[in-house]
Order: C-alpha cells, then structure tokens, then sequence
C-alpha cells in the first residue's frame, strides 16, 4: 500500500517565524488533506489540495502530484499553531494519515 | 451542538468486558469513520461507512466491529477488550473525499 512520511517529526519555532512542513507520498493519488490537532486534541480540517497551491490566510499549501509530495507553510507562527499537523493521502478507500508533524510555538 | 458528537469522552474499562463507543453527527453527511490514533503513529482507520447499507474494513479492523443504525449515527464495539487497544478514538463524518469533521475523540483505557 501506500507509504506516507512526514518531516521533519518535531519543530520548535520563535512566534513570528516561517515553516515549512512536508509530505512525501509513494505511489500516485487523487486525495491530499491537511488537518492541524490542537493541544486539546482536537482536529481540523485545513486544506483538501490533490494538486496546486491554495492559501488561507497565514498558511498554504502546495502539492505537486507527480513528485509525489505536499507542503503546507506557516506564515509569522503564532502560539495558537502549535500542535501536531497531518496530511492524508491515498486514493478513494485508501486514504493513510501519515505520522504528523509535531510543532511547538514558543513566545 | 457539536457537529459530531462523541460518547463516551473518556472510558476505564476492563480486559475482556464489551465496550461501545458512539458517534452522532447532525452535517447531514452519507460518510463516516472510525479511528484510532496512538502516539508516534498518527491516525489509522478501523471501519468506514458510506451509507447506512455500507461497511467497509479499515487498515486495522482486527478486534473491532461497528454497525450504522442510521444515517447519523455509527458505533463501534470491542467485543472482548484487551490492554492494547488502549487509544484515543475518532469518528468522523465527510460529504465524500474530503472536508473531514471530526468528534472530539473518546479516550479508551484498558486495564
């Protein structure tokens, strides 16, 4: 089955800082999510993004399907964004979450 | 009302003894899930549902069985619990491949 990776694990960032986090997938798909969990647990829904670039706000994201990888950037970080992000890749009935990217805003 | 809504938030439970979690959702959506996620390992699907006749197995169905008593809701059981499904649980609901809502997660102990 599909592989899905994430990196880096873990990052710490300064508020005000950029990131960029990372999804590498293995096979082809026609499905890519991106969801934020808070310190509370609880999931949102940020980007569905099989292709191309969209924004919200301070964060976007961009996929780029035939070199099978996904990135989410993070615009002047704010503590609020700290949390555990996941992508979610696959195709229709096999959709994998990958191992999320746990990041830690410090004020 | 919360959009899903999960029962129970937190549950201590033996091993061996039957355990339903439960979920309701009021999106008006075809499809729901069931998860579970442990530490270091992110999310991984148990049963999926894209309409009350459809069940399908997820990537770890092993212990697990569910049934979708109607459009809104979709139980999940552990028939005989044992200590390593010990997790947090998921459901969640979607109006097809994607925009996922999800519960506030039920965590499960097993002793």
């Amino acid at each position: 089955g599909i592989q899905v990776e994430q990196s880096p694990p873990d990052l710490i960032l300064q508020e005000g800082a950029n990131s960029t986090l990372r999804c590498n997938f293995s096979d082809s798909v026609n499905n890519l999510q991106w969801f934020h969990q808070n310190p509370w647990g609880q999931l949102i829904n940020l980007f569905y993004i099989p292709s191309g670039t969209k924004q919200n706000g301070r964060l976007s994201a961009t996929t780029v399907a035939t070199e099978r990888y996904s990135l989410l950037y993070i615009s002047s970080s704010q503590t609020t964004d700290s949390g555990v992000y996941f992508c979610l890749t696959g195709s229709q009935g096999n959709l994998i979450f990958g191992k999320g990217t746990k990041l830690s805003v410090k004020p | 009302d919360a959009d899903v809504t999960q029962t129970p938030r937190n549950r201590i439970t033996k091993t061996g003894k039957r355990i339903m979690l439960e979920c309701s959702q009021t999106k008006g959506h075809d499809r729901m899930y069931w998860y579970r996620q442990d530490p270091g390992l992110g999310l991984r699907l148990i049963y999926y549902s894209f309409d009350v006749k459809d069940i399908n197995k997820g990537e770890i169905s092993d212990g697990y069985s569910v049934s979708r008593q109607a459009q809104a809701k979709f139980s999940l059981s552990l028939e005989s619990a044992i200590p390593n499904q010990t997790a947090l649980y998921f459901c969640a609901t979607s109006p097809g491949d994607y925009g996922y809502t999800f519960g506030s997660g039920t965590r499960l102990t097993v002793v």
